[in-house]
């Protein structure tokens, strides 16, 4: 079963609006990565957040991590439709292992 | 640096056909995996290396074969192909120091018809 599942599914936004995804797993982690697929492409990576941090910043890019909750969000500020794109959260599937699971995924459409 | 490269782009397969996609990396990363995507699945992982000569099963690894001879190189091969291996394979490396970011190659999209 997937360690992680993002809400929403699919979300459309107006260019120079913020999105927020999030993300939830199941298991402890060591720390959690985003990902940007773009249509037919593969991921790239985006923002690795350890599991002793809560907040992390790139860019436009916040993510906050509260394990408590088993739970991730992925704040993009400003959106451009250039960040039109599927965006994953992917954990260690087990603490020490070299696994990481992919969540299923929020599609992001920007509109301009 | 190619970075991940990943052959052939696209395949179209009978079933019960074999075949191998290839995945090679030259960032001397130790790490390599390989994840098929279907729609709404988001990515699962099939099979994984962490050197030459060690590899181990992801989620999702029957009908899959791996071998890692070298760091470099890490092939899939589909044993007897089935519509259900319909499905974009990506191919991933990265180094095995905890909290790096994986690479991703451009994908293979393969037919089972």
């Amino acid at each position: 079963s997937q360690q992680g599942e993002e809400d929403p599914q699919a979300l459309s936004i107006q260019e120079g609006e913020n999105a927020t995804m999030n993300c939830s797993y199941k298991t402890s982690i060591n720390n959690l990565q985003w990902y940007r697929q773009n249509s037919g492409r593969g991921l790239v990576h985006l923002i690795l957040i350890r599991s002793n941090e809560r907040e992390k910043h790139s860019g436009r890019l916040r993510v906050t991590l509260d394990t408590s909750k088993k739970s991730s969000s992925l704040l993009i500020t400003a959106s451009r439709a250039a960040d039109t794109a599927s965006y994953f959260c992917a954990t260690d599937a087990t603490s020490g292992t070299y696994k990481y699971i992919f969540g299923t995924g929020t599609r992001l459409k920007v509109l301009a | 640096n190619a970075g991940v490269t990943q052959t052939p782009k696209f395949q179209v397969l009978k079933t019960g056909q074999s075949m191998t996609l290839q995945c090679a990396q030259d960032m001397n990363h130790e790490y390599m995996s390989w994840y098929r995507q279907d729609p709404g699945m988001g990515l699962r992982l099939i099979h994984y290396s962490v050197g030459a000569g060690i590899t181990d099963q992801g989620e999702v690894p029957n009908g899959y074969n791996v071998s890692r001879s070298t760091t470099e190189d890490f092939p899939l091969r589909l044993l007897s192909a089935a519509p259900s291996q319909t499905s974009v394979y990506f191919c991933a490396s990265r180094t095995t120091s905890a909290a790096y970011e994986q690479y991703f190659g451009p994908g293979t999209r393969l037919t089972v018809t």
